[in-house]
């Protein structure tokens, strides 16, 4: 069982739409909560982070811890065309410091 | 801020050859910097972890002779594959943390290394 499990989608959804990207694990030692946003061929860039569990909001993301369940989400209102891209979640007992454990990524597609 | 970037973007050798590739964080000071590989379609595999001033933590499975680390500075640090082979074509990517930046990494653009 990988420690980290994303489903690699691909995910298409109209302009406009709320769209729920989600992650489960299995380690308990995992502190701090990641999701990057990767464009083809480039590197993930950082999106946003969260500490144990919790809601955080930034724009029209939303990142959702649930600790309990092991449980990780991502949420884009209003998507754009332009949030098409490879989501990655990503989780470390010791923040960026340390070994960060990725999940394999979802691949979202905006429709116009 | 927390600009983190690659050099080369793309790079073509010989098997046989060496190849270095540049990792430079731009406008903040990194004590740690992380390499990893990515193939298509799937996630990205940490290779190793760089310490400034240190020897580089190397990830199981991974040759520490074939992918030479060095890093020098806080800002730079340089991946070295030697004796590339095809089965090295990838892509490669650098990371760096930024301790006043908050807990994440952040990652360079990535280096498509293709061996003939």
């Amino acid at each position: 069982q990988k420690e980290v499990e994303q489903d690699p989608g691909p995910l298409s959804v109209p302009e406009g739409a709320i769209v729920s990207l989600n992650c489960t694990y299995s380690n308990s030692a995992f502190q701090y909560f990641m999701w990057y946003r990767q464009y083809s061929r480039k590197g993930p860039e950082l999106l946003m982070y969260t500490y144990s569990s919790g809601n955080k909001e930034d724009g029209r993301f939303t990142a959702q811890v649930d600790k309990s369940s092991k449980y990780i989400s991502l949420f884009i209102r209003d998507s754009q065309p332009s949030d098409s891209a490879t989501y990655l979640c990503a989780m470390s007992a010791a923040g960026g410091y340390q070994k960060v454990t990725f999940g394999t990524g979802t691949k979202l597609q905006v429709i116009p | 801020g927390a600009v983190v970037s690659q050099h080369p973007s793309r790079v073509i050798c010989k098997s046989g050859t060496s190849v270095k590739i540049e990792c430079r964080s731009l406008d903040f000071q990194a004590t740690t910097m992380f390499w990893y590989r990515q193939f298509p379609k799937q996630s990205l595999m940490l290779m190793a972890t760089s310490n400034e001033g240190s020897k580089a933590t190397y990830e199981q499975g991974v040759e520490k002779d074939k992918f030479l680390i060095n890093h020098a500075s806080l800002t730079l640090s340089t991946l070295t594959v030697t004796s590339a082979h095809p089965e090295d074509s990838s892509f490669y990517i650098c990371s760096a943390t930024d301790l006043a930046g908050g807990p994440g990494q952040y990652f360079g653009p990535g280096t498509r290394l293709t061996v003939t």
